[in-house]
């Protein structure tokens, strides 16, 4: 199975700021990649897909980027509302594997 | 409204079984892949199976062998058959739908409709 290597594993960020998070697969998955949000007690939501695609309704201030093996989340302003934890997932080949997911928290 | 709204969960021994539903509405089961996903207390989120339109099947290996993906047309109604359930096994569950525009090429959308989830406890 392919192994999906997120980083960082936790962040404390400031409103404002800009986060990135990146995950890396360990073999070629060309952008075949999806980034999730999940709050506590709720479902995950998703954010991109095809690695750099956002979903329908999703703010702007959300982006994705990479191919092949290495990829990045990026939240260019972080809002009150985004603090949670991101997971990535490859749909490249079954199984899918996610990463192991990064939580945001209030600096 | 586009919703999934799963079922089943409770608490179960080890070795028993259970059989989770996910009952959809605003769009059509059988014409979508399916997924299941589940997380367990204070861990990540783990894939565990899909179901294509076409009526293939994936697992994880951690539940293959045990756990069945099928799906009801006539409910419109995704089903996980968890048997010889383990501790390890202990979760919610999510059932989501793999958005997926079949063409020429088939182009995949993420898992754009997720469930509620239900939970499922193994223990003695």
């Amino acid at each position: 199975a392919i192994q999906m290597t997120q980083s960082p594993s936790s962040l404390s960020a400031s409103v404002g700021d800009r986060v990135t998070i990146t995950c890396r697969a360990s073999q070629g998955i060309r952008n075949d990649l999806g980034w999730y949000q999940q709050k506590p007690g709720k479902a995950p939501k998703l954010l991109i897909y095809a690695a750099s695609s956002l979903q329908s309704g999703v703010p702007s201030r959300f982006s994705g980027s990479g191919s092949g093996t290495d990829f990045t989340l990026t939240i260019s302003s972080l809002q009150p509302e985004d603090f949670a934890t991101y997971y990535c997932l490859q749909d490249y080949n079954y199984p899918h594997t996610f990463g192991g997911g990064t939580k945001v928290e209030i600096k | 409204e586009v919703q999934l709204v799963e079922s089943g969960g409770g608490l179960i021994q080890p070795g028993g079984s259970l059989r989770l539903s996910c009952a959809a509405s605003g769009f059509t089961v059988s014409s979508n892949y399916m997924s299941w996903v589940r997380q367990a207390p204070g861990k990540g989120l783990e894939w565990v199976s899909v179901i294509y339109s076409g009526g293939s099947t994936y697992y994880a290996d951690s539940v293959k062998g045990r756990f069945t993906i099928s799906r009801d047309n006539s409910k419109n109604t995704l089903y996980l058959q968890m048997n010889s359930l383990r501790a390890e096994d202990t979760a919610v569950y999510y059932c989501a739908r793999d958005h997926t525009i079949f063409g020429v090429v088939d182009y995949y959308y993420g898992m754009d409709v997720w469930g509620q989830g239900t939970t499922v406890t193994v223990s003695s």
